[in-house]
């Protein structure tokens, strides 16, 4: 069954480190995969996907991930961590053709002045 | 992409009752997904809803329980029927977006007394 694994359910980092997500998914068959951002009592926002172009995916507010194959990772990093970067940041798989998200279960990304 | 529109964005429930939350998007579209996020944990997807047909619920989730509409191709109820205390959750609608990825409501917080 497909599913969706993020190491760490708290990540603290200080302003200006390197932010650095883990998500791992499991699939015999590459997946798409997305980092959605949920900030204090709001929806989700996405930050970027992945869909089977470049490896190397851009998104929103500076963060970026890379499709690892042989890892089977997805990992998601920011050079420079800053205050508002603090939410909570999901990772979630979608098998190609299915239309459903499966969601790993969140990193509380903190920062520390 | 898409707007969300959900209604309410909380509420507090007595056991017992009922409570429809509404989802209205600002353009067509044919698949609207409802998941619950109970508290500190992630998403988990209830149910797809497709215009003029049943919903399709996931396993674990019952259309009695979890009464879904759709009435037209922009917008979406899900009821949550005789409430108890293990309700208490944030819904979100979801929809498919045209560059891919997936456009969320913010939410309705449901607190179940």
């Amino acid at each position: 069954a497909q599913s969706v694994t993020q190491l760490g359910s708290h990540v603290s980092v200080s302003e200006g480190a390197l932010v650095l997500l883990r998500c791992n998914y499991s699939s015999s068959v590459p997946p798409y995969l997305f980092w959605y951002v949920q900030y204090p009592n709001q929806g989700l926002q996405l930050l970027l996907k992945y869909t089977s172009a470049a490896t190397l995916v851009k998104g929103i507010n500076g963060f970026e991930a890379e499709f690892k194959k042989s890892e089977t990772s997805f990992h998601l990093t920011k050079p420079s961590a800053h205050m508002s970067d603090a939410a909570e940041y999901f990772c979630a798989s979608e098998r190609r053709g299915a239309q459903k998200l499966v969601f790993g279960q969140g990193t509380r990304l903190t920062i520390n002045p | 992409s898409a707007v969300i529109s959900q209604k309410p964005s909380r509420d507090i429930c007595q056991r017992g009752t009922s409570l429809t939350i509404q989802c209205q998007v600002d353009s067509q579209v044919t698949m609207m997904f409802w998941y619950r996020q109970q508290p500190g944990q992630s998403l988990t997807l209830i149910a797809t809803a497709n215009q003029g047909s049943e919903a399709t619920y996931e396993s674990g989730f019952v259309i009695d329980k979890f009464p879904i509409s759709r009435p037209n191709l922009t917008f979406s109820t899900l009821t949550v029927s005789n409430m108890s205390p293990e309700d208490s959750s944030i819904y979100l609608c979801s929809v498919g977006s045209l560059e891919g990825g997936y456009t969320f409501g913010s939410g309705t917080r449901l607190t179940v007394v």
